[in-house]
């Protein structure tokens, strides 16, 4: 089975674009989760859903940013507008049974 | 409040070396999962164990073993005879299970480094 597919993996993009962000989770899987690694913080949870419902955006940053579920095979995590300071490494997991199996990771670098 | 503490930053070994890396938790909750998860150079995030906190029998998977102690809140990960492959940074996270809480708590993570 194919694990969590993320794209695209790499991203470069000027301040004040729309950047989106993709996630195919894991077949059969309820959890979906978007984390945020820096140097500076380590890995942040910004956002997870259950069964396609957010649960919990306290991790989100600020309004910039907003995320959508709108099936069991697909999410989006939206940043608009960017700036540089939004620049990381995003990842995106999908569970069923308390273990979290993550994508490669989208790489975004806001210029 | 869940805490997880990776005490060591960067640990550097040569080849054929043991090597342990620590992890302290902290949770006022009686059930709970604990993990570890690798991270390579390549980036990705990988994951290597779940131990859920009724279970303390030690576990062992090839080169890789899990010492878990409730008594001190520790989940320690010991790589037996360290090869230049498991260069990684290794996080150990927690879980909670109650309230239906599904997020992880991850430590800083410990760099290691294993030199030919």
């Amino acid at each position: 089975d194919a694990g969590v597919i993320q794209s695209p993996r790499h991203e470069v993009t000027e301040m004040g674009q729309e950047v989106t962000l993709r996630c195919k989770p894991i077949s059969g899987h309820d959890y979906l989760f978007w984390y945020r690694q820096t140097m500076m913080r380590g890995l942040e949870l910004l956002i997870y859903f259950n069964n396609n419902v957010p649960i919990d955006d306290s991790g989100m940053p600020e309004d910039r940013f907003s995320a959508k579920m709108p099936n069991a095979s697909f999410s989006t995590l939206k940043i608009q507008p960017s700036e540089p300071r939004d620049s990381a490494v995003y990842f995106c997991a999908s569970s069923l049974l308390e273990t979290q199996y993550f994508g490669p990771g989208t790489r975004l670098l806001v210029l | 409040a869940q805490k997880v503490t990776q005490a060591q930053t960067e640990i550097s070994v040569v080849e054929k070396e043991d090597v342990t890396l620590d992890c302290v938790y902290e949770t006022r909750d009686t059930t709970y999962y604990l993990f570890w998860y690798k991270q390579p150079p390549s980036g990705e995030l990988v994951f290597l164990i779940r131990r859920n906190s009724f279970d303390e029998q030690n576990e062992i998977s090839g080169r890789y073993s899990w010492n878990f102690q409730k008594s001190t809140s520790s989940f320690n990960f010991t790589i037996t005879a360290s090869q230049v492959v498991d260069s990684a940074v290794y996080f150990c996270a927690l879980t909670l299970t109650q309230g239906g809480s599904e997020k992880l708590v991850f430590g800083k993570g410990t760099k290691l480094t294993v030199n030919p």
